[in-house]
């Protein structure tokens, strides 16, 4: 079974432009979870989705950052337009079942902002 | 810190001695997690122990958890340089979130 792809593995951006990250989660899990990890720092909630529906986006840190997920498969997390501080690695995550903290993740995305 | 603490920050070793770094939490749990970050990159699901666990090894692994006293440790043996990473503690809230310690910085010097 295939687990958490994303892509890509890293992009190398100027400021202002923008950037697109893909998720695609294990085959029928319906929740799906974005972190990051911002210059070595703690890593963070950004979002989670059921199926195709935002169930939390408490961590979103702001209106540059669009998170979808059409259709309930793959999710896709655009920033637009990227800042220096946007630099880190963007995690998704996926499971099949909430509350039991079992969360599948990717190898991340790597995101540097020059 | 979405969670808690984690300490120490940073822990510098010698190959071939153990590794033990310690996790806070604030909130009630259902289980915790322990990670492994590799490279600046992967992120490796190390171990869960359940809040009604004490204790539990894997491998060169041992975690323990004190939910009186909301605190879990993990400890490495025999580390080796590969085992440098770093560490963090993730706890599971009642929506299926994780939330993630601020990490520890393990170097294994060969």
């Amino acid at each position: 079974e295939a687990g958490v792809t994303q892509f890509p593995s890293h992009s190398v951006i100027e400021k202002g432009q923008t950037v697109t990250l893909r998720c695609d989660p294990i085959s029928g899990h319906d929740n799906l979870y974005w972190y990051r990890r911002v210059m070595g720092k703690e890593i963070k909630f950004l979002l989670h989705f059921v199926k195709e529906s935002k169930q939390d986006e408490s961590g979103m840190p702001n209106n540059r950052f669009l998170a979808e997920r059409t259709g309930g498969t793959y999710s896709t997390l655009k920033v637009q337009p990227a800042e220096l501080e946007d630099s880190g690695v963007y995690f998704c995550a996926s499971s099949q079942v909430v509350g039991t903290g079992e969360l599948f993740f990717g190898e991340g995305s790597r995101l540097t902002v020059l | 810190s979405q969670q808690g603490e984690e300490d120490p920050q940073a822990l510098s070793i010698q190959e071939g001695e153990n590794a033990t770094m310690n996790c806070s939490y604030k909130t009630s749990i259902n289980n915790l997690q322990w990670y492994r970050q590799n490279s600046g990159r992967g992120l490796v699901h190390l171990i869960l122990i359940r809040s009604n666990e004490r204790e539990k090894h894997s491998g060169r692994l041992r975690v323990t958890l004190d939910t009186s006293k909301k605190s879990s440790s993990l400890l490495i043996t025999a580390s080796r340089a590969a085992d440098t990473a770093s560490y963090f503690c993730a706890t599971t809230n009642q929506g299926g979130k994780l939330i993630f310690g601020q990490g520890t910085e393990l170097s294994v010097k060969p």
